[in-house]
């Protein structure tokens, strides 16, 4: 059974760095074929596709956060995270991970409130 | 970027209706087409992969359907759980990119 379960401040500053972790079980992201997606959704409005890092270290960005995000991998202790740099409100949503394949992202986690706020 | 833009926005449909969601690309997406469900306060459900293929304990009733750039989600017989937003999603090539969403509402 695969489950995901994402981690994070709750509430940040303006120009801070926001630091998010994944931690899931069900699957290894040294397995080939597996990955971790990263997404968000501000309230009331759609998804969008922020990152994605691979079994073999492998990631991709979403270019419109330009060179804000970083994705990175602990495989021994089955968690993924994700950096961005210089927040500001606009960056206030719920940030979802999942456990991602081939086929796109499968199991998702339950999401974590992330609020841009000085 | 591919643009992807899913309709109607809202639908409002009868218990037992068979009933259609659109999604169109904005260029060819090889049929790397997925569709999740929404229900409110949850997290997105995967229902179908690759165009046509239903997630594992996902209920018969939902089938996906297209190719380029048209894809449909169809349920053959709606029921009253189905009620939420369903969002297209492709990953064809990067940046991966959803639809705005179709909200599933009961007459």
């Amino acid at each position: 059974q695969v489950t995901l379960k994402e981690s994070g401040p709750g509430i940040l500053q303006p120009s801070h760095t926001l630091s998010l972790t994944c931690s899931f079980s069900g699957f290894s992201l040294s397995t080939y074929g597996m990955g971790v997606s990263w997404i968000r959704q501000p309230s009331g409005k759609g998804l969008e596709w922020l990152a994605s890092i691979w079994w073999n270290g492998n990631t991709y960005n979403n270019p419109s956060l330009k060179s804000r995000l970083t994705v990175s991998k602990d495989t021994s202790n089955n968690q993924a995270f994700l950096k961005v740099t210089s927040v500001d409100t606009a960056d206030t949503a719920t940030y979802y991970c999942a456990h991602t394949r081939p086929t796109g992202p499968h199991y998702w986690g339950q999401g974590v409130m992330v609020t841009v706020s000085s | 970027d591919i643009q992807m833009t899913q309709s109607p926005s809202v639908l409002s449909a009868s218990v037992g209706d068979r009933v259609t969601l659109n999604c169109k690309a904005s260029q060819n997406i090889n049929k790397y087409l997925n569709w999740y469900q929404q229900k409110l306060g949850e997290a997105p459900k995967l229902l179908i992969y690759n165009t046509n293929n239903l997630q594992t304990g996902i209920p018969s009733r939902f089938s996906g359907s297209g190719s380029g750039t048209d894809y449909t989600l169809t349920i053959s017989s709606l029921q009253p759980e189905d009620v939420a937003t369903y969002f297209c999603f492709q990953h064809n090539s990067w940046p991966l990119t959803f639809g705005s969403g179709t909200k599933l509402e009961i007459k």
